[in-house]
């Protein structure tokens, strides 16, 4: 199993344009799981899904933030539009429920 | 307030010693999570608890429900533990709560 696979791995963007982040969980986990790492802020959680299904999106910082799971290999975090103080690595993870996390390697977002 | 809080900040040992980083909590929790994230950014989760004790390795967990508090031992510390340990719970409430983390630095 090649782990929980997010793309891309770096971002550089402009404020204003919109940033999509991909993930793809292990197979067979039926927890996703988006996180954003700050210096400031440390590890916090976006929004979860259990079988698809969104859970608990309050950790959403604001409205530009929306996350979609169409199936269960698949997940995308979205910001739109994107703003300098959204920089930071997100983080996605997989879970099978019961046991612990994977997380993938990160994609680090620069707005400029 | 935080709901997790994690000591000491910072930590420096020398190879070999036996390390304890503590977290406290507030909240009533359905499970703890310890994490270790690597200075070249990945995070690896190391135990996820809800009561009692867990070993792997050098790596030793335990946690109090009572008292709301856990440990992250490491015995015999190597350079390679070098990394940030943080503390995590998923609260009854289905929450979840970070602690700001422990940097540890294993000096050979």
């Amino acid at each position: 199993d090649a782990g929980v696979i997010q793309s891309p791995r770096h971002e550089v963007t402009e404020m204003g344009q919109e940033v999509t982040l991909r993930c793809k969980p292990i197979s067979g986990h039926n927890s996703l799981f988006w996180y954003r790492q700050t210096m400031m802020r440390g590890l916090e959680l976006l929004i979860y899904f259990n079988n698809n299904v969104p859970i608990d999106d309050s950790g959403m910082p604001e409205d530009r933030f929306s996350a979609k799971m169409p199936n269960a290999s698949f997940s995308t975090l979205k910001i739109q539009p994107s703003e300098p103080r959204d920089s930071a690595v997100y983080f996605c993870a997989s879970s099978p429920g019961l046991g612990g996390y994977t997380f993938g390697s990160g994609t680090r977002l620069t707005v400029v | 307030k935080n709901e997790v809080e994690q000591s000491p900040q910072n930590l420096t040992a020398q190879e070999g010693e036996f390390i304890t980083i503590n977290c406290s909590y507030s909240v009533g929790i359905s499970a703890l999570h310890w994490l270790q994230q690597h200075p070249g950014g990945g995070i690896v989760s190391l135990f996820m608890l809800s009561s009692g004790k867990k070993k792997h390795g050098r790596l030793i967990a335990t946690i109090n429900i009572q008292e709301k508090h856990s440990s992250l031992h490491i015995t015999a510390s190597h350079p390679r533990d070098s990394a940030v340990y943080i503390c995590a719970v998923r609260s009854t409430g289905n929450q979840f709560y970070f602690g700001t983390g422990t940097s540890l630095t294993v000096i050979p």
